[in-house]
């Protein structure tokens, strides 16, 4: 069974760079990591996903080693608006499916 | 696209009465999934439903329960509520791809208070 830790929280200032690392060191083969940005009174939304290497979309990069036990979402230049909650999610194949991690509280500073 | 609703938005109980939430996914998605949100577990997945078809559950004792119907309409109902059953229950809908290709849409959520 997947465990997922994160870092309970960072402060970073506007104009750098976040890089967040999510633990999963029972990741099975097939499984998939999802990363996920909450605010307050609102749902998760998705921010990227990846299974191994390196994935980029407009918002996000997603780090991933060879051997899958980390996952590293990285967050270019953030701003003020990117302050929020940001879960990493394992899709597992196994048991209890969808498991999340603890949580990282980026707190991002003037 | 209207996003994921969910109803009630908030909702008081007291213990051992039993509540439905109701949860309506994106148009065209299959797939829905429930999670309970807490400050001390945090995220914790409930169950899956696909095409009225629990394909996945977690670790959740029997008090919890769900459905889902042909529209993709999906409730969860809890019975005999405890204390701890307070929380923020949040639905998320996707088109339930194989192989975690799916990028999951959640809605506002439901709070939940149990006294």
């Amino acid at each position: 069974l997947a465990k997922t830790t994160q870092p309970i929280s960072m402060d970073s200032y506007e104009g750098q760079e976040v890089n967040i690392t999510c633990s999963h060191n029972n990741i099975a083969t097939n499984d998939y990591i999802t990363w996920y940005q909450q605010f307050p009174s609102q749902g998760p939304r998705f921010i990227i996903q990846g299974y191994k290497t390196k994935v980029t979309n407009e918002v996000a990069s997603l780090f991933i080693p060879a051997d899958r036990k980390s996952s590293t979402l990285s967050l270019p230049r953030v701003s003020l608006s990117d302050t929020a909650v940001y879960y990493c999610l394992v899709d597992t194949s196994g048991t209890y499916k969808y498991i999340f991690g603890t949580g990282t509280r980026l707190k991002v500073l003037a | 696209k209207a996003g994921v609703t969910q109803t009630p938005r908030y909702l008081i109980k007291t213990r051992g009465q039993q509540v439905t939430l109701s949860c309506s996914p994106i148009s065209g998605h299959r797939s829905v999934s429930w999670y309970q949100q807490t400050p001390g577990q945090g995220l914790q997945f409930l169950f899956e439903y696909f095409s009225e078809t629990q394909r996945n559950k977690g670790n959740f004792p029997g008090r919890f329960s769900g459905r889902q119907f042909s529209n993709s309409r999906s409730e969860m109902n809890v019975s005999t509520l405890e204390l701890g059953d307070s929380a923020l229950y949040l639905c998320a809908s996707s088109e339930g791809l194989a192989g975690g290709l799916s990028e999951q849409f959640f809605g506002p959520g439901t709070r939940l208070t149990v006294l």
